[in-house]
């Protein structure tokens, strides 16, 4: 039972536009959320999180939207950089701190 | 240098043989993770310590075992490797809650490795 879903394998976007990237959960004991970004041979590197008490966070290009009555969460990239290319992982934190993720996303980012 | 380092990188065996991946880390942090990804999944956590005297079982630890040497070193054994064991492993660390480091919530990842079961 997959607890963290992001359902798009993959998303394709036109370098200087919005980027938006999905996910979904069911468990509503989560009491946070981080997205963590992964280059080809290297590991995920955190990028942007928000508590489950805000439905907002925002840093610099990047900003995590949070609906806890849908249980979805996105993260919006302005603009979209040749840099953003990379496999997103949505992760939800557990209240014994351990982190349940999704699948990824392959994001590409068309010159 | 990096702050989480993994040895091997990538690593061939054979069905049955035993196998150890090391992870070794520079941040400080108390607490260390062993997850593996496998294709058009997330990760999934094996084994978890939060500190030298704690270990604790993940959601797939079944076929794996660990040893936390010291702060710094966190293990991860095959006692007898299987096909279905081939996959991506990643070793990470996190601060402990209170602790100067940042976030207690973020962890940070090894560069992985790549094991491959014949």
């Amino acid at each position: 039972d997959q607890q963290v879903k992001q359902n798009s394998p993959s998303l394709s976007v036109q370098e200087g536009r919005i980027s938006i990237l999905n996910c979904d959960y069911t468990n509503s004991m989560f009491d946070y959320f981080l997205w963590y970004k992964k280059y080809p041979a290297e590991g995920p590197t955190f990028l942007i999180s928000i508590s489950s008490i805000k439905d907002k966070n925002e840093d610099g290009r990047f900003t995590v939207f949070l609906n806890k009555s849908a249980k979805h969460l996105s993260l919006h990239i302005v603009p979209s950089q040749p840099g953003d290319s990379a496999v997103y992982f949505c992760a939800a934190k557990h209240s014994n701190y351990q982190l349940i993720w999704g699948a990824g996303t392959k994001l590409i980012i068309k010159p | 240098d990096a702050d989480v380092t993994q040895t091997p990188r990538n690593r061939i065996t054979k069905t049955g043989k035993r196998i150890m991946l090391e992870c070794s880390q520079t941040k400080g942090h108390d607490r260390m993770y062993w997850y593996r990804q496998d294709p058009g999944l997330g990760l999934q956590l094996i084994y978890y310590s939060f500190d030298v005297k704690d270990i604790n079982k993940g959601e797939i630890s079944d076929g794996y075992s660990v040893s936390r040497q010291a702060q710094a070193k966190f293990s991860l054994s095959l006692e007898s490797a299987i096909p279905n064991q081939t996959a991506l492993y990643f070793c990470a660390t996190s601060d402990t809650p209170g602790g100067v480091g940042g976030s207690y919530n973020e962890q940070f990842f090894g560069p992985g490795t790549r094991l491959t079961v014949l």
